[in-house]
This record gives C-alpha cells, sequence and structure tokens, in this order.
C-alpha cells in the first residue's frame, strides 16, 4: 500500500519567514494530495489540495508543489504568522472512486515565534 | 458549506463498556465516511471505510468486531467500541465525502477515556 513520509517532524520559524513542509510518496499511481492543518484538540482541516495533473498551486500565502518524478510534494507558506502554529499533515490518495482513501503523514509541528 | 458534525465530543466510560460515536454530514450527503484514531502527538490511523448501505472495510489489524461501523444513510455513520478497555482511549475523528470529489471533511473527533 501507499507510504507517506514527511519531514521535518518539528519546524519552528520567526514571524514572517518562510515555512516548508516535505513529503514522498511511495505509489506512483497516487494522484491526489492534500495538507491538512490540525490545532490541539481540533479537526484536521484542509488548507490545500493539488492534483497530479498540476505541478504548483497557490492560495494567498500558501502554495503547494508536486513533483511526480520524484514522487514528493512540497507546503510552502510565506510571511508566516503566530496563528499558523499548528500540527500540518499531507496526505496522498489514488481517486479509484468509493474505494479511494487517504494515506497520512507523520505531522509537522509548526511553531511561528514572535 | 460541507460541515461533519460528531458526537459526542467526549465520553469517559468504564472498562468493558460500550461506547457510540455519531458522526453526521449536515449540509451535503456523504457516499463514504472514514474512521479514523490519533493517539496523542500521533498522525492519524484510517481504522476503516465505510459507504453508505454496504459493510465497511477494515484497515489491517482493525477489530471490526470490536469497532461495529453503521452507515444507514447519506448523512449519519457511527462507530460503536464495544467492551471498551483502557489501552482504547484514543481522539476517533470521522470524516465524509461526497460522489466524485476526493476531499474529506472531518468531524471535531470524540475524545474516550475508558478508566
Amino acid at each position: 500500500g501507499e507510504n507517506v513520509e514527511q519531514h521535518p517532524s518539528t519546524l519552528s520559524v520567526q514571524e514572517g519567514d518562510s515555512a516548508v513542509i516535505k513529503c514522498t510518496y511511495s505509489d506512483s499511481a497516487s494522484n491526489y494530495f492534500p495538507w491538512y492543518k490540525q490545532e490541539l484538540g481540533k479537526r484536521p482541516q484542509l488548507i490545500i489540495d493539488i492534483r497530479s495533473n498540476v505541478g504548483e498551486k497557490k492560495d494567498q500565502r500558501i502554495a503547494v508543489t508536486l513533483n511526480k518524478t520524484a514522487k514528493h510534494f512540497s507546503l510552502h507558506i510565506t510571511e508566516t504568522q503566530p496563528e499558523d502554529s499548528a500540527v500540518y499533515f499531507c496526505a496522498a490518495s489514488i481517486n479509484t472512486g468509493t474505494a479511494s482513501k487517504l494515506t497520512f503523514g507523520t505531522g509537522t509541528r509548526l511553531q511561528v515565534t514572535l | 458549506g460541507a460541515v461533519v458534525s460528531q458526537h459526542p465530543s467526549r465520553v469517559i466510560c468504564k472498562s468493558g463498556t460500550s461506547v457510540k460515536i455519531e458522526c453526521r454530514s449536515l449540509d451535503f450527503q456523504a457516499t463514504t465516511m472514514f474512521w479514523y484514531r490519533q493517539f496523542p502527538k500521533q498522525s492519524l490511523m484510517l481504522m476503516a471505510t465505510s459507504n453508505e448501505g454496504s459493510k465497511a472495510t477494515y484497515e489491517q489489524g482493525v477489530e471490526k468486531d470490536k469497532f461495529l461501523i453503521n452507515h444507514a444513510s447519506l448523512t449519519l455513520s457511527t462507530l460503536t467500541v464495544t467492551s471498551a478497555h483502557p489501552e482504547d482511549s484514543s481522539f476517533y475523528i470521522c470524516s465524509a465525502r461526497a460522489t466524485g470529489p476526493e476531499t474529506q471533511y472531518f468531524g471535531p473527533g470524540t475524545r474516550l477515556l475508558v478508566l
């Protein structure tokens, strides 16, 4: 089955700096890659996603890049703010209709310091 | 849109009892619902996938007789933890997905503590 690795496990940046989180996946058939933000004790919230027919996607301060050949994708957060502090999870899935399911990375704890 | 609710948010029970957790999609029809378990400072681990009107598909290592899943309608799935033990204490989160789109929307989670 699919295996998703995520690095780093913790990341501390100063407010205003950029943060980059990287994930690799094992199954070349995976075609959907969402990123979730989870605050302590709360539900994961989708912040951005990308499909395999696209190499990059941006939404304000958040961007995701995908390299299908290398089977890795990255989350980029620019101009970080204290409210960006949370745990971020990448995930990958093969969209086969009702049978598709997400495989999550191990998470990155982002701390944005003042 | 795409709101998923979960009830209860927190439950404490005695060892040996059963606990039922409800997951509802409030503003869309969820063809597929997923149940995850998350231990402190760990990732989300998929327990099972349920499609409306059919039996759930359990991940390897998850006991289907212990974690009973029912997906009787397009807006409701339930997870029953039977004969709960302290090691079942965890954060249980459901997610729901409509037909077609891959996006999963998560419920707020249920924190289960088994004494």
